[in-house]
C-alpha cells in the first residue's frame, strides 16, 4: 500500500508545453505539499494545501497552479515549461502543520526533463 | 532566506564509524526539529525527530543531540554501516518546514 504516490514517475517535454503532475495520498491526512528538488538536492517548498485551502505559496512563477480536488489528492499543472523547470518534484502529506503533526510523509517524486 | 545551515556538505566514513552532521537554526520559537533520509532516486523519509524540550533522544544507532541555547542539533549515526549511505536534511519550523540544503554520508566498507 503506497502511502504517497505520484504520476508519472518521469516526465520528458518540451520547452513551451504544459505538463501535469499527480499526486494522491491515503493516509488519512490534512495537509499536503508541493516540493523542488534542484540538481543540488535542496529541497524548496514550493505550495501547501490543508483540507483543500491553500495555506503555503511561496515564491513560484504563476505558470505553477496547484489545484486540490480533495483532501486526498493535490495535483501540479505547469504552463508554458521552461529549461529552469527541470527537477524532481516531490508530492508529500501531514496529520497537520503544527509540532509533530508536520512529520511530513514524502512520495516517490517526478523527475521532470525540459528539453 | 535560509533558516537552517547543515554542515558539513559531505562526509565519507569508514564502516563501524561513527558519523556526526549538524544542523543550526535561526528562530527560537520553533518546536519541532527532524532529521530525514534520502536515498537516490527515493522520496525523504523521516529518520528521527525531537522536541526543544529534551536534550537527546536515541532509536537505534541514530541519535540527536539538541542544545538550545546554541540553536544547534546535531545527528550521530554509531556504527555506520554502507546501507547508511545517503542524503540526510535536517528541518525545523512551526506551521511550515524549513529543511537545510542536505549533507551527504557515504560509508565505506
Amino acid at each position: 500500500d503506497t502511502a504517497v504516490s505520484q504520476t508519472p514517475k518521469y516526465l520528458v517535454t518540451q520547452m513551451g508545453n504544459d505538463k501535469s503532475i499527480k499526486c494522491e495520498q491515503n493516509l488519512g491526512h490534512d495537509t499536503m505539499y508541493w516540493y523542488k528538488q534542484d540538481s543540488k538536492k535542496f529541497l524548496k517548498i514550493m505550495f501547501s494545501y490543508n483540507n483543500k485551502e491553500l495555506i503555503i505559496n511561496e515564491t513560484v512563477p504563476n505558470r505553477f497552479s496547484p489545484k486540490s480536488p480533495d483532501k486526498a489528492h493535490l495535483n501540479l499543472h505547469i504552463n508554458s515549461l521552461e529549461l529552469g523547470d527541470s527537477a524532481v518534484y516531490f508530492c508529500a502529506s501531514s496529520l497537520g502543520t503544527s509540532g509533530s503533526y508536520n512529520e511530513q510523509f514524502f512520495g516517490p517524486g517526478t523527475r521532470l526533463t525540459v528539453l | 532566506q535560509q533558516q537552517v545551515k547543515q554542515s558539513p556538505q559531505s562526509l565519507i566514513v569508514q564502516k563501524g564509524g561513527i558519523s556526526i552532521i549538524n544542523c543550526a537554526y535561526e528562530n527560537t520559537a520553533f518546536d519541532y526539529f527532524p532529521w530525514y533520509q534520502q536515498f537516490p532516486g527515493k522520496g525523504p523519509a523521516l529518520l528521527i525527530a525531537i522536541r526543544p524540550d529534551v536534550s537527546e533522544k536515541k532509536e537505534g544507532r541514530f541519535t540527536i543531540s539538541f542544545n538550545k541555547s546554541a540553536k544547534q542539533f546535531s545527528l550521530h549515526i554509531m556504527d555506520s554501516q554502507p546501507g547508511d549511505s545517503a542524503t540526510y536534511f535536517c528541518a525545523t519550523g512551526n506551521n511550515r518546514l524549513a529543511f537545510g540544503k542536505g549533507n551527504q554520508v557515504v560509508v565505506i566498507p
